[in-house]
């Protein structure tokens, strides 16, 4: 069975700070995709990153940056510099084939 | 702009009643998923549809069917509401019938509210 795990609930940090979102994972495929989208309080879902289980490096896009590790099975977020724009529900998501599995979620409070 | 349409954006409807959901997914892509977003459950996927044929089911409750049409606009029916089927309904698409290696484009929600 496939399980996204997003141990942290909520986090809280004061603008200009870093943080790290945790994402750890469960799948028997071996070629799977691991993805992060956001959510706004406006309520869409934003899709962030895609990564497949190939390709362990690590990627930077702005102040965002992702960190793959297969041999622990995680995939976490950081942000860096964090902005109150950034106050938002990120989730974690595992797909092989046809369903995304989404983690519960880590709801970011970022204040100025 | 996702490019995923769904209305409407809000519902308010009583125990017992019928809805329909409607999405349109972005020009060119054949897959249709719908996803359940509620306090307890979290993001649950429900049903996907390719080209007009159901391809895969999650938690999908009886009370609960889908389907999708030539134009490849889908709808989702709820019958029989109850109170534990407010939740936010997502529709998303993507190009492809596997999410390899596609990706999902979400629409904005329907806000389901059953009183």
């Amino acid at each position: 069975a496939q399980k996204v795990t997003q141990a942290q609930t909520e986090i809280s940090v004061v603008e200009k700070e870093d943080v790290t979102l945790d994402c750890v994972y469960e799948t028997r495929d071996t070629t799977y995709y691991l993805f992060w989208y956001k959510q706004p309080p406006s309520g869409e879902l934003v899709f962030l990153i895609r990564r497949n289980s190939f390709d362990e490096q690590n990627e930077i896009s702005g102040r965002y940056s992702w960190n793959f590790q297969k041999s622990t099975s995680s995939f976490n977020f950081t942000i860096t510099a964090s902005q109150v724009v950034d106050s938002a529900v990120y989730f974690c998501a595992l797909t092989s084939t046809d369903k995304l599995i989404f983690g519960t979620g880590t709801r970011l409070q970022v204040f100025p | 702009d996702s490019g995923v349409t769904q209305t409407p954006k809000h519902l308010i409807t009583a125990t017992g009643q019928r809805v329909t959901l409607r999405c349109s997914p972005r020009s060119g892509d054949l897959s249709v998923y719908w996803y359940q977003q509620s306090l307890d459950q979290g993001l649950q996927f429900l049903i996907q549809y390719y080209n007009g044929e159901e391809r895969a089911k999650g938690n999908i409750l009886e009370r609960f069917s889908a389907q999708q049409f030539p134009d490849l606009h889908s709808e989702l029916n709820l019958s029989s509401l109850e109170l534990g089927d407010s939740a936010l309904y997502f529709c998303a698409s993507s190009v492809t019938g596997t999410l390899i290696p596609g990706e999902l484009f979400f629409g904005s929600g329907t806000q389901l509210s059953v009183l």
